[in-house]
Parts: structure tokens; sequence; C-alpha cells
């Protein structure tokens, strides 16, 4: 119940696409969903996130999907660039425990010029 | 200081020797969180503070694994008698509070030889 499930593993995608990737989860007390990019050698960031109340949340060219009732939820990234090469995580957590993240296990995202 | 800072940021050991990697939070935050990450896999939860409390150290591998933070600060993830399994990257990160986002430091890449 405590898994995550993250797909796919890998993704190439070519400048100027679109680049989706997929999570699922099984805990339904899990409210809190962020996204996060890694690049090579450094911590993990927060790039966006969204609690269950809303469907999609958008930032820029990010989006988050969020189906409550199938319990999945996925990452948009438009107009895909090369700077945007990294490995991303979705996680999940509990209210009051923001920080205690269940891990997705990554994607890496190659996008070529 | 700006953001989560870890050291060492590399540490090998030869097996059996215990090793200690440190934490210092964003000042002010009152949550801090230790996580591994083995090579191409995702975060594994290890512990959490929330001040100088762990009220959830149910991520700890084995009685090898021991954390402690003092000051509402700094926090320190000991590992005894080193195995050549604990070779991972430790990643630390801190919150504001229990219900806000997290913030991750850079990592110390243990290796275990």
């Amino acid at each position: 119940q405590q898994q995550v499930k993250q797909s796919p593993q890998s993704l190439i995608v070519q400048k100027g696409g679109i680049s989706i990737i997929n999570c699922a989860y099984e805990n339904t007390a899990f409210d809190y969903f962020p996204w996060y990019q890694q690049f090579p050698g450094k911590g993990p960031a927060l790039l966006i996130a969204i609690r269950p109340d809303v469907s999609e949340k958008k930032e820029g060219r990010f989006t988050i999907s969020f189906n409550k009732s199938a319990k999945q939820f996925s990452l948009h990234i438009m107009d895909s660039q090369p700077g945007d090469s990294a490995t991303y995580f979705c996680a999940a957590s509990r209210h009051g425990l923001g920080g205690k993240l269940i891990f997705g296990q990554g994607t890496e995202l190659s996008v070529k010029p | 200081g700006a953001g989560v800072s870890q050291s060492p940021s590399n540490k090998v050991t030869e097996k059996g020797k215990d090793v200690e990697l440190r934490c210092d939070p964003i000042s002010g935050h009152t949550a801090l969180y230790w996580y591994r990450q083995r090579l191409g896999q995702g975060l594994e939860f290890l512990i959490y503070f929330q001040g100088n409390s762990a009220p959830d150290k149910s991520g700890l591998p084995s009685d090898r694994f021991s954390a402690e933070r003092t000051g509402e600060s700094v926090s320190t993830l000991t590992i005894q008698r080193t195995q050549q399994e604990d070779s991972a990257v430790y990643l630390c990160a801190s919150s504001r509070d229990l219900n806000t986002e997290a913030f991750f430091g850079q990592g110390t890449r243990l290796t275990v030889v």
C-alpha cells in the first residue's frame, strides 16, 4: 500500500515535443503529490506539486494531471528542451508528513536537439 | 544558509568501519529527513525529525543505522560496521514544518570497499 509505481523508466523525446510520465499509487490516505527533477550529482529539486482537490495544475511548461478515482497522476512537459534532460521522480505523502515522501523509481528523460 | 548542506560530499570507507554523515538544514526548518538513493533507483525514506525528536524511524534498514539531531539544527546519520550494500547516496532534506515542501541537499556519496 505504500508503493508508488512510475513509468516509463526512460524516455527519449525530440526538442519541442511533449514528455509524459505516469505514476500510480495505492494508499488512498496520500494527499500530496509532488514531482522532483534531479540532475546528475545533484539532489532532487521540487518541480511542481498537486493536492487531490484539483484535477490539474500548470506551471509554465509543466502540468500535473490528477485522476483521484484511478489513483493516477502524470507529469506533462510541453515544448521539451534539451535542458529538461534529467531524472524525474513522482512522490506521494500524507497530510502532516509533507517531507516523508514515498518515491517512484524515476524516469530518465533525454530530450534530443 | 541558502540551502541544505551535507558533508562530506563523498566518502570511501572500508567494510566494517563506522561512518558519520552530516546534514545542516535550512535555518528555521523544524523538520528534517534522511533518504537513501541506490544507483539507478528512487529515494528510500530512512527517518525524519520534528525538532530534535524522531517520531518515525521505520525506514532505518537495520540497527547498524542511527541518527540524531541537536539544537533543532544539524543532524548526523551514523552507519556502524559498514557493509558493501550500504553503498549509496544519502540525501538529507528539510522543511519549514511537516506540512510544507521539503528541500534536498546534494547528498553524500558513500562507497564501501
